[in-house]
């Protein structure tokens, strides 16, 4: 089966500098890579995704980029913010009403 | 707007109850999906549903099981709670496989604790 490993587990910065948070897949028939956002006492909410046909997806501060022959697919927060302190899930799967295989997640503390 | 929800935000239980964990969702999604998160370890498959009465083991299915008996409605049964089922469920519901959209929707969760 697939598996997702993700780095780092923890990642602190100063507010306003960049983030980045990386992750590597396995089984190359994976073509959804999604990134979840889970803010403490809630429910992860999907941020960004990108498919396999694109190497790279931007919306407002954060980017997802994709690299298929490497396989492995990164997540960039710019301008950071307080309110980007959260618990960051990455996943891989095989497309619509597939199983997510999520990395481990990581920890993002921001410091105002 | 899209809702998932679970029928009980806390729980406490005894070794060897037999839990009940419901999970509604109101947006006719014909997936299903039940995850524990553990700390280090992420969002871990237990059991997910293409369809009523469908099930298929996920990553981590050992001492559980589900049941769909309507399309809105997933259940996850613990036979016989034990204290290393102790965890945060979560479930989740996406629609079909030939839908433009892959995004799963997560319910707030379930902290179960077996004492």
């Amino acid at each position: 089966g697939e598996n997702v490993e993700q780095h780092p587990s923890t990642l602190s910065v100063q507010e306003g500098d960049s983030a980045v948070i990386k992750c590597t897949y396995s089984d190359s028939a994976s073509n959804y890579f999604p990134w979840y956002k889970q803010e403490l006492g809630k429910r992860p909410q999907l941020i960004i995704d990108i498919r396999s046909n694109v190497g790279e997806k931007k919306d407002q501060r954060i980017a997802v980029t994709l690299n298929k022959t490497a396989k492995h697919f990164s997540l960039h927060i710019t301008e950071t913010q307080p309110e980007d302190s959260a618990v960051y899930f990455c996943a891989a799967s095989g497309g619509a009403g597939n199983q997510f295989y999520f990395g481990t997640g990581t920890s993002l503390t921001v410091i105002p | 707007d899209v809702k998932v929800t679970q029928s009980s935000r806390y729980l406490v239980k005894r070794t060897g109850e037999k839990v009940f964990l419901e999970c509604v969702q109101d947006m006719d999604h014909e997936n299903m999906f039940w995850y524990r998160q553990d700390p280090g370890l992420g969002l871990r498959l237990i059991y997910f549903s293409y369809d009523v009465k469908m099930k298929e083991k996920g990553d981590i299915p050992e001492g559980y099981s589900v049941s769909r008996e309507k399309k809105e409605r997933f259940s996850l049964i613990l036979e016989s709670a034990s204290t290393n089922q102790t965890s945060m469920y979560l479930c989740a519901s996406s629609l079909d496989g030939g839908s433009s959209s892959y995004e799963q929707y997560f319910g707030p969760g379930t902290r179960l604790t077996v004492t």
